[in-house]
């Protein structure tokens, strides 16, 4: 079952924080997360193994809730480069298929 | 450079014809996927291989066939039993099947004239 973004879209200014969650109706294995700007191919940011799980690189990390099935992608003092759509795709127990979410799209504005 | 390199980059075809997408990669990677993107549905999975000729379907078979004769290659025929097939195909491949990041190509743009 396809997991569930929110926020659909948000556009931010630069400089300001945002964050993406990602919530599955079933037990979550792991959490990967990819960003796609228009026209291109996604690019991988990170995946979270197990529950508790907190990852970064720059200003952009993302932890993992395995007790409440989500995963969030946090960023921090927003680039403009940052802006793009944003899924999530999740493994859930006993499924090797990486299901993806519907993405978040996300508009850096100078 | 390594990479997957998808072709063509635009496709047209005929209501009733079989078109065939092109793969390859050469990061020696073992495990490699097609995904289907429509406007808000993000990436559906339609077929992945994990090894050479092995493969699986994925949520979105039905329409869809494929063959992975080499390691390099993972080409996706569209048939004509595929009903709506305008969309943007992706293809993905990681260096083995499971928790691995997966690294896509281009894609192709496949429009129904």
């Amino acid at each position: 079952q396809q997991p569930v973004q929110s926020p659909q879209a948000v556009i931010l200014r630069e400089g300001e924080d945002a964050v993406i969650n990602c919530s599955s109706s079933k037990a979550l294995y792991s959490v990967h997360w990819y960003r796609q700007k228009h026209g291109e191919a996604p690019i991988f940011l990170m995946i979270l193994l197990k529950g508790g799980e907190q990852k970064g690189h720059d200003k952009i990390s993302a932890s993992f809730n395995e007790k409440k099935q989500q995963s969030s992608l946090y960023l921090t003092a927003s680039q403009l480069s940052y802006s793009g759509t944003y899924f999530c795709g999740t493994k859930s127990f006993g499924n090797e298929k990486l299901t993806f979410g519907t993405g978040t799209r996300l508009t850096i504005i100078p | 450079d390594g990479g997957i390199t998808q072709s063509p980059k635009y496709l047209f075809r005929k209501e009733g014809q079989n078109v065939t997408l092109s793969c390859e990669q050469n990061l020696n990677h073992d495990a490699m996927y097609w995904y289907r993107q429509d406007p808000g549905q993000g990436l559906r999975l339609i077929y992945y291989s994990q090894i050479v000729n092995d493969f699986q379907k994925g949520d979105i078979a039905e329409g869809y066939s494929v063959s992975r004769e080499k390691k390099e290659s993972f080409p996706l025929t569209v048939t004509s039993a595929q009903k709506n097939p305008t969309a943007f195909y992706l293809c993905a491949s990681s260096i083995r099947q499971g928790d691995q990041p997966q690294h896509f190509g281009d894609g192709t743009r496949l429009s129904i004239l």
